[in-house]
């Protein structure tokens, strides 16, 4: 089945180390996306990528990075900038440029800082 | 100000019986969409319904409806007969512009949703 494995599921990080939350996709779509959802607030994007080799910041990418080298994958770092990581990350992925269908989204990667 | 508002932080129905879920939008863009996503405790967030802002009719996907009131900027989710499986966040999104992969999607604040037996 098509779909996108985000990896793992449960992320223990200390402080000041950097982490990387992975992102696959096989559905063949040309975007992704990596959402940070907080309690009682909504996603909130952090990059993007129309295509591979090319990213845009979304509106939290600082202590944040991304790089996009095959379509399949889209893994993000959180650096020991990012001054509070602990959240839960959602990757997304999305036909290009189609009608109007949403995104596909991963099951998520719940990230605490110890 | 915010794009999507979602009212209800907490939102309980009955088994069977319909809910509504409220979701107001702002923009200036006279084409955009608007998008439900369910997320169940897992996590991850499921596509439920889509309303075009051209869109004359209504959107209806089996129990779930979108009650588009465009002069309002209104979009409420309309969930019928409600089931157990209904129990879940509910989020209200939006996409300015016309269709295309740089377009970023706004989203609510969410609205949990617990069907009681």
């Amino acid at each position: 089945d098509g779909g996108i494995t985000q990896s793992p599921k449960y992320l223990f990080r200390k402080e000041g180390q950097n982490v990387t939350l992975s992102c696959e996709q096989n559905l063949n779509h040309d975007a992704m996306y990596w959402y940070r959802q907080d309690p009682g607030q909504g996603l909130r994007l952090i990059y993007y990528s129309q295509i591979v080799n090319d990213f845009q910041k979304g509106d939290i990418a600082e202590g944040y990075s991304v790089s996009r080298e095959k379509k399949e994958s889209f893994p993000l770092t959180v650096t020991s900038a990012q001054k509070n990581p602990t959240a839960f990350y959602l990757c997304a992925s999305k036909d290009a440029p189609g009608p109007y269908y949403g995104y596909t989204f991963g099951s998520g990667t719940r990230l605490t800082v110890v | 100000a915010q794009k999507i508002t979602q009212t209800q932080p907490g939102m309980f129905v009955q088994e069977k019986e319909a809910v509504t879920l409220d979701c107001t939008y702002d923009t200036s863009d006279p084409s955009y969409g608007l998008f439900w996503y369910k997320q169940p405790s897992s996590g991850e967030m499921i596509f439920l319904i889509y309303q075009g802002s051209y869109d004359q009719q209504n959107a209806t996907e089996g129990r779930y409806s979108l009650n588009f009131q465009k002069a309002r900027k209104s979009a409420n989710l309309v969930i019928s007969a409600s089931q157990l499986g209904d129990s879940a966040m509910y989020f209200c999104a939006m996409r300015e512009g016309r269709t295309g992969t740089g377009n970023q999607f706004y989203f609510g604040t969410g609205t949990s949703l617990t069907v009681i037996p």
